[in-house]
């Protein structure tokens, strides 16, 4: 069973296109984030949501916009992709709190021409 | 100021000896929690272990074992008989008690286990 699920694995795309990556969690866990991975293999927060209520939004242009149907879904729209979206974008989920663990997805692969 | 510190960009270790990778932290908090994360050439990120500051004790799951010297704010990884298969990237990463909603990652540390 897999317990944080991204689709799709690979996104190749041209420059100015949109295009959205889904998130799924049946942990059962009230947290979900978005994380992006860039080439130098940096990982950086970019939205939390909490009950479908964001709670962070970490200097993210607003070309991204994230969104929560349910507490078990995250998706993230990006619009007018650029060069510099390029990267690994990893969804995580987890319980609330300091000592809980945040599980990742298997990550999408994001290149733009 | 950097958060998370993994000042071993890599390390090479051969197989079935024991490695430590480095990791310091930098909070105000006395509430956090660390944690450690191995990223295989596959891509995906997998839990490996996590220490509570207020542990008293290191945390141990199998092989992996976490160093935790909480006033030299250090959180050290020890990998006891390395495998081929421990080859990866290890990312060291903090949640604060105050703002438990991200994980602050450090850089990384690029392991090779040699034959």
């Amino acid at each position: 069973d897999t317990a944080v699920s991204q689709t799709p694995k690979y996104l190749v795309t041209q420059m100015g296109n949109d295009k959205s990556i889904k998130c799924e969690q049946n942990l059962g866990h009230d947290t979900m984030y978005w994380y992006k991975q860039d080439s130098k293999k940096f990982l950086k927060i970019m939205f939390s949501y909490n009950n479908k209520e964001l709670i962070i939004n970490e200097t993210v242009p607003n070309r991204f916009s994230p969104k929560s149907p349910d507490k078990a879904h995250l998706n993230l729209h990006i619009n007018s992709l650029e060069l510099g979206d390029s990267a690994v974008y990893f969804c995580a989920s987890s319980r609330e709190g300091v000592s809980e663990t945040q599980y990742f997805g298997p990550g999408t692969r994001l290149l733009v021409l | 100021a950097q958060k998370i510190t993994q000042t071993q960009p890599g390390m090479f270790v051969q197989e079935k000896e024991a490695v430590t990778l480095d990791c310091t932290y930098d909070t105000s908090d006395q509430s956090y929690g660390l944690f450690w994360y191995k990223q295989p050439s596959s891509g995906e990120m997998i839990f490996l272990i996590y220490q509570g500051s207020y542990d008293e004790q290191n945390a141990t799951e199998g092989r992996y074992s976490l160093n935790f010297q909480k006033a030299r704010k250090s959180a050290n990884l020890v990998i006891s008989a390395s495998q081929l298969g421990d080859s990866a990237m290890y990312f060291c990463a903090m949640r604060e008690g105050y703002n438990t909603d991200k994980l602050i990652f450090g850089t990384g540390t690029r392991l090779q286990v040699f034959p």
